[in-house]
Parts: C-alpha cells; sequence; structure tokens
C-alpha cells in the first residue's frame, strides 16, 4: 500500500486540543475515505470524498471536519478533541473501480493508520 | 439490526487444525463480499473476495450463502502465522459510502 501514507503514526492530545491527521495518495484516487476503529465496534465511517472539493459525511461526522482542497491530500480535523475519540483512524482509497466511481464489486484498501489518544 | 455480523471469537485453535468463521449480513441487496485479515496493530489487509460459486486460495476456502445470507471463511491446515483478526466485508451498493464491516473474530493458532 505505498501509494497511500498516513502522518501522524501516533499522537497523544490533551482534551480540548485541535489537529489534522493527514492522508497523501499518489495513485490519483477520486473517492477517499476516512474510518476510525475501535474495540468491539469495527470500522466505521467518518467522512469521505468522491472528488477534489468535495466532502460528505459518513456514520459518525461528528466531531470531526474534513476538507480535500487537493485530490491527492484528504485532511481529517478535531478541533476539539475529546476522550471518545481516542480510536485508530484509516485512511482508506478504492482498491478498484475506474476513476469517479466505487462501484458494486469495488473494495477498499487501508493506509497503515494513525493512533491517537485524548487524555 | 447491524449490517455485518460476526461471532467476535476468540477462537484458540492447535497448528494443522481446520477452522470456520461465519458472518451473516442484513441487506438482501448486497453485491460484493470480501474477507480481510488484520494483524495487531496493524491496518486491515484485503484476503480474498467472495465469489457466488465459492472461491478457493491455498488453504483458504470462502462461500457465499445468499438465500441464508451469510459468508463463510474456511482455514485448513492453520499455521502459527494465520493468527489474525478476520474481517468480513460487504459491499451494499447503496452508493458512494458502500462498504460495511463486520467487528471481526480472532484467530490464534496455538503450537
Amino acid at each position: 500500500n505505498a501509494g497511500v501514507t498516513q502522518t501522524p503514526k501516533f499522537r497523544v492530545l490533551k482534551t480540548g486540543q485541535s489537529m489534522t491527521l493527514l492522508c497523501a495518495q499518489d495513485m490519483n484516487h477520486e473517492y477517499m475515505y476516512w474510518y476510525r476503529q475501535d474495540p468491539g465496534m469495527g470500522l466505521r465511517l467518518i467522512h469521505y470524498s468522491v472528488g477534489e472539493g468535495t466532502t460528505a459525511k459518513g456514520e459518525v461526522p461528528d466531531g470531526y471536519n474534513v476538507s480535500r482542497l487537493k485530490k491527492q491530500n484528504f485532511l481529517l480535523g478535531l478541533e476539539s478533541a475529546a476522550p471518545s475519540q481516542t480510536s485508530v483512524y484509516f485512511c482508506a482509497p478504492p482498491l478498484a473501480g475506474g476513476p469517479g466511481r466505487f462501484g458494486r464489486s469495488d473494495t477498499q484498501y487501508f493506509g497503515p493508520g494513525t493512533r491517537l489518544t485524548v487524555l | 439490526r447491524k449490517e455485518v455480523e460476526q461471532d467476535p471469537g476468540p477462537f484458540n485453535v492447535p497448528e494443522g487444525a481446520t477452522v470456520a468463521f461465519n458472518c451473516t449480513y442484513s441487506n438482501s441487496a448486497s453485491q460484493s463480499f470480501f474477507w480481510y485479515r488484520q494483524d495487531c496493530r496493524k491496518e486491515p489487509k484485503l484476503l480474498m473476495s467472495v465469489y457466488s460459486s465459492g472461491n478457493e486460495d491455498g488453504r483458504f476456502t470462502a462461500q457465499l450463502n445468499r438465500a441464508s445470507q451469510y459468508i463463510s471463511l474456511l482455514i485448513r491446515d492453520s499455521k502459527l502465522s494465520d493468527s489474525a483478526t478476520y474481517l468480513c466485508v460487504v459491499n451494499s451498493s447503496t452508493g458512494a459510502n458502500n462498504l460495511f464491516f463486520g467487528t471481526g473474530t480472532r484467530l490464534t493458532v496455538i503450537p
């Protein structure tokens, strides 16, 4: 999955602090996704983007904002971190599918993850 | 009801054993199905797709039962290196945010 990188790999925040997670891809993907993974909850979609300049809410968007100013970068922001946002965050582009589509036979692959702890 | 449900395990099996995981999905219109493997503190990685006719990849066999809406993964001759969490993933074809993930089944293969 060398085409997708996430920074930082680890971060510890205090409640109320802000931070931005960066997902960078060099595969020219139109669609990009941000997930969080928590024990017993599985992967849950936070926000996603279907192209440069577009974003949409997923299953658990509250407390997060996203931006996709350039196609290759998908940013996930926490304006005021809360302990409930302690999680592992994965960026995921499509594994298949043509440009500008995510079809019914497609799936995703995942960046290496960002492990965030909010104290 | 969750879109995708899996038995969380853990499954502890001896080396060489055969182990099977099941996963059920709620949306009968779902089109595509996948098994992912996730090692501890790593990202999930695609193990195999699941085809209607069933498919095999070495020691791994995936089956789909559309009538009962479940997917299975069979691992034969378990190796220590098979120890991981296995995620069931379903593409429900409802739009750009199609994928739904099970919580994963943890497997530990014991020497």
